[in-house]
């Protein structure tokens, strides 16, 4: 069973704040929120993770809401180096789960 | 080094030949990840290490996958008798230590193979 949901693509244009959603309605208070992205002919890259407060790093923020069912990665000025997949993923923070449990991803195209 | 560093960076074998995929961790990390990513596909996990011990192989799909990390840094995937449907990219990620919950694991380029 898949434990997110992202939409299968979207477009954003460059310089302007890339949103990209993502559903994890069966999340338990022992779960994370991680973000990874894949560029074309490269491995996942960590972008940012999160458990139940906003975090926000060099790269992007991470938005959670209050009930945890849902989160958004915003890239705040998007650069067609951005161009990637962009994997949200729901991990135990228990010492034992080790496993990434990537789903399908959501393909993001920065256009000029 | 600076990175995970994986080769051979591509890999064409011939049905019924044996490959042997290999993985440097970056210097000190403790835990090594292989996975498997079809085209297409976000990346399956298949085997995990934690310095030389091979703490989980569920994930290897068939008894012709094998990994090894004799020595706790360097580790090597071996495929025996290559089949077509074992064409996919190859990834390997390590991490420093346990990884409860931190930063994230650094994944290498992949080797992507091709079993023609």
């Amino acid at each position: 069973d898949a434990k997110t949901t992202q939409p299968t693509s979207m477009d954003c244009a460059e310089g302007r704040a890339a949103n990209l959603p993502c559903n994890h309605s069966t999340i338990s208070g022992n779960e994370y929120v991680y973000w990874y992205r894949q560029i074309h002919s490269q491995g996942p890259q960590y972008i940012i993770h999160g458990l139940k407060n906003n975090e926000t790093n060099e790269m992007a923020s991470l938005i959670i809401t209050e009930d945890r069912k849902s989160s958004t990665l915003i890239l705040p000025h998007a650069t067609l180096r951005d161009t990637a997949m962009y994997y949200c993923i729901v991990r135990s923070r228990l010492s034992n789960d080790y496993k990434l449990s990537f789903g399908a991803g959501t393909t993001v195209t920065v256009r000029a | 080094g600076a990175g995970v560093s994986q080769s051979p960076r591509y890999k064409v074998a011939k049905r019924g030949q044996d490959v042997a995929l290999r993985c440097d961790p970056i210097s000190g990390h403790v835990s090594l990840f292989w996975y498997q990513q079809a085209l297409g596909q976000g990346p399956e996990f298949l085997t995990y290490f934690q310095n030389e011990a091979q703490l989980d192989k569920s994930g290897l799909p068939s008894d012709r996958f094998f990994a090894e990390r004799p020595e706790g840094s360097v580790s090597t995937l071996k495929i025996q008798r290559t089949q077509q449907e074992d064409s996919a990219v190859y990834l390997c990620a390590s991490s420093l230590g346990r990884d409860r919950g931190s930063s994230g694991y650094t994944f290498g380029s992949g080797t992507r193979l091709t079993v023609v």
